[in-house]
C-alpha cells in the first residue's frame, strides 16, 4: 500500500529556529505539492513540484522558507527563522500530473507548533 | 475564476441516519471533481472523483456524489452514517493553471455524528 511518508509528525520550536520537514512521495510519481493547514485559512498551496524542479513557490512567504526536492524520493520544506505565526500543520502531496490527472495523495502531516 | 464553495461549515447527525454535503464549484469547462476526507491528526484521503461518463460516482467507504452541471453542484452522499465517518471533508476542483494541474480546495464541512 503505496502512501506519502512525512517527518516529522510533530515539531515544536522556538522563534528564531530552523525547522525542517521532509517528505517521501509515493514512487513513481513525479509531482509533489507543499500545502499549509490553519484554522483560519484552510488549505494554503505553498510550493508544487514536477520532476523535482520547482515549478510554482509563489504561495510560499521567500523570506524565511525554502523547498527543494534533492533527489526523486525526498521533497524538503525548510522555515528559518521560524515565527510563531509559522504554526501550523503541513503536508505533502504527490500525484502524477500529468495529462488529465489530477488526484494528489497526501502524507499525514508535520504539526509544526513555534513559541 | 475557478472556486468551490462548501455552504456548511458543520453538520451533525445521528448514527444510521442519511448524509449530503453539500458541494459548489465554479469553473468554465468540463471539471474534475474530489472528495476528500479529513479525519483527526489525518492527513486528506481520496474518497472519490469524477472525471466524465456516468454522474454517479461511487466511493469508497459506502460514499457516493453526484454530478449536476444544471447547478454546477457534486454534494457527497451516504445512506447511513457511521461514527467512524466522524472527520472534516474537502470538495475540490482540479484546475490547470500556472502551467500545472492543480485541486482547488473548499473550506471544508466538519461532520459530527452523535451516537
Amino acid at each position: 500500500d503505496a502512501r506519502v511518508t512525512q517527518t516529522p509528525r510533530h515539531k515544536v520550536t522556538e522563534m528564531g529556529q530552523e525547522v525542517t520537514m521532509r517528505c517521501q512521495p509515493i514512487l513513481g510519481h513525479n509531482t509533489v505539492f507543499w500545502y499549509r493547514q490553519t484554522m483560519m485559512q484552510g488549505l494554503e498551496l505553498l510550493a508544487y513540484f514536477r520532476n523535482r524542479a520547482p515549478l510554482d513557490d509563489s504561495g510560499m512567504p521567500k523570506d524565511r522558507f525554502s523547498a527543494e526536492m534533492p533527489d526523486a524520493t525526498l521533497a524538503t520544506l525548510k522555515i528559518q527563522p521560524s515565527e510563531p505565526r509559522d504554526s501550523a500543520v503541513y503536508f505533502c502531496a504527490s500525484g502524477r500530473g500529468q495529462g488529465t490527472s489530477y488526484e494528489q495523495y497526501f502524507g499525514p502531516g508535520t504539526r509544526l507548533t513555534v513559541t | 475564476a475557478q472556486s468551490v464553495t462548501q455552504p456548511d461549515i458543520h453538520i451533525t447527525v445521528s448514527e444510521g441516519a442519511s448524509l449530503e454535503l453539500r458541494c459548489n464549484y465554479s469553473y468554465g469547462a468540463t471539471p474534475y471533481l474530489f472528495w476528500y476526507v479529513q479525519s483527526p491528526g489525518q492527513g486528506l484521503q481520496l474518497l472519490l472523483k469524477y472525471f466524465s461518463g456516468d454522474t454517479l460516482v461511487q466511493g469508497i467507504k459506502g460514499f457516493e456524489a453526484e454530478f449536476k452541471r444544471s447547478q454546477s453542484s457534486f454534494n457527497l452522499r451516504k445512506p447511513s452514517v457511521h461514527w467512524s465517518d466522524a472527520a472534516e471533508y474537502f470538495c475540490a476542483v482540479g484546475t490547470f493553471m500556472s502551467g500545472y494541474n492543480k485541486l482547488i480546495f473548499g473550506a471544508g464541512t466538519r461532520l459530527a455524528v452523535h451516537p
